[in-house]
């Protein structure tokens, strides 16, 4: 497709479960963030990919929480044991990453829903 | 790390009325983004501001950002029903070895026909 892609779309989970999401960045795009939006707040940044330099994994909120991006394309975003807190719309984007240094305009997924019980 | 606020952090206005929201940075902006969002929707990329003083146009929504480069407005003229959502701004972060791209909280604009 055209966009970035995200799945699952819905997740329900028991606390204490691991659950992974999965996004599909558009292609080309060098630059894949995930976000974390909770009920009526901003997007709080998780972890970001730019090529095939290191992560920045200052956003993750514990150590239950990775992400991985393979042959830098597809990103798998990972919680383990999962919390009620984490409930939340994960969103990924990406982005090309213009000369200059500055990011190029995000391309938001529609998020996936974690729902945990 | 850049802190941005914005305000009000909700709206109600009558359609046709107009209306400023603002964002506040803690830091110099070298890259300020608005974003729209519909509730349960993704993100709508709206305009991306780089120069003080630059301002841009999407139909009848306006930016600014301000010469010192630390605000930035976002202006909607005669507003209609389409122009309710979550507005977000975002702004190039440079603390830390990569630029990256962090959001405010967003503002809720409810527009009563």
């Amino acid at each position: 497709g055209a966009g970035v892609s995200q799945s699952p779309s819905n997740k329900v989970t028991e606390k204490g479960k691991d659950v992974e999401l999965r996004c599909d960045p558009i292609s080309g795009h060098t630059a894949l963030y995930w976000y974390r939006q909770s009920l009526g707040q901003g997007l709080e940044f998780l972890i970001y990919f730019q090529g095939n330099s290191a992560p920045d994994k200052s956003g993750l909120p514990s150590d239950r929480f990775s992400a991985e991006r393979t042959g830098g394309s597809v990103s798998t975003l990972t919680i383990q044991r999962t919390q009620q807190e984490d409930s939340a719309v994960y969103l990924c984007a990406s982005s090309t990453f213009p000369r200059g240094g500055y990011t190029g305009e995000l391309f938001f997924g529609e998020g996936s829903r974690l729902t945990v019980l | 790390s850049q802190e941005l606020e914005q305000s009000p952090q909700s709206l109600i206005v009558q359609e046709g009325k107009n209306l400023t929201i603002n964002c506040t940075s803690s830091k110099t902006l070298y890259g300020l983004y608005w974003y729209k969002q519909k509730y349960g929707e993704g993100l709508i990329f709206l305009m991306m501001l780089q120069k003080g003083g630059e301002e841009k146009s999407h139909e009848k929504i306006t930016a600014k950002l301000d010469e010192k480069k630390q605000q930035s407005s976002l202006h909607i003229t005669a507003s209609q029903p389409s122009h309710a959502g979550i507005y977000l701004c975002g702004a190039v972060d440079y603390t830390g070895a990569n630029s990256k791209l962090t959001f405010g909280k967003g503002i809720t604009l409810s527009v009563r026909p």
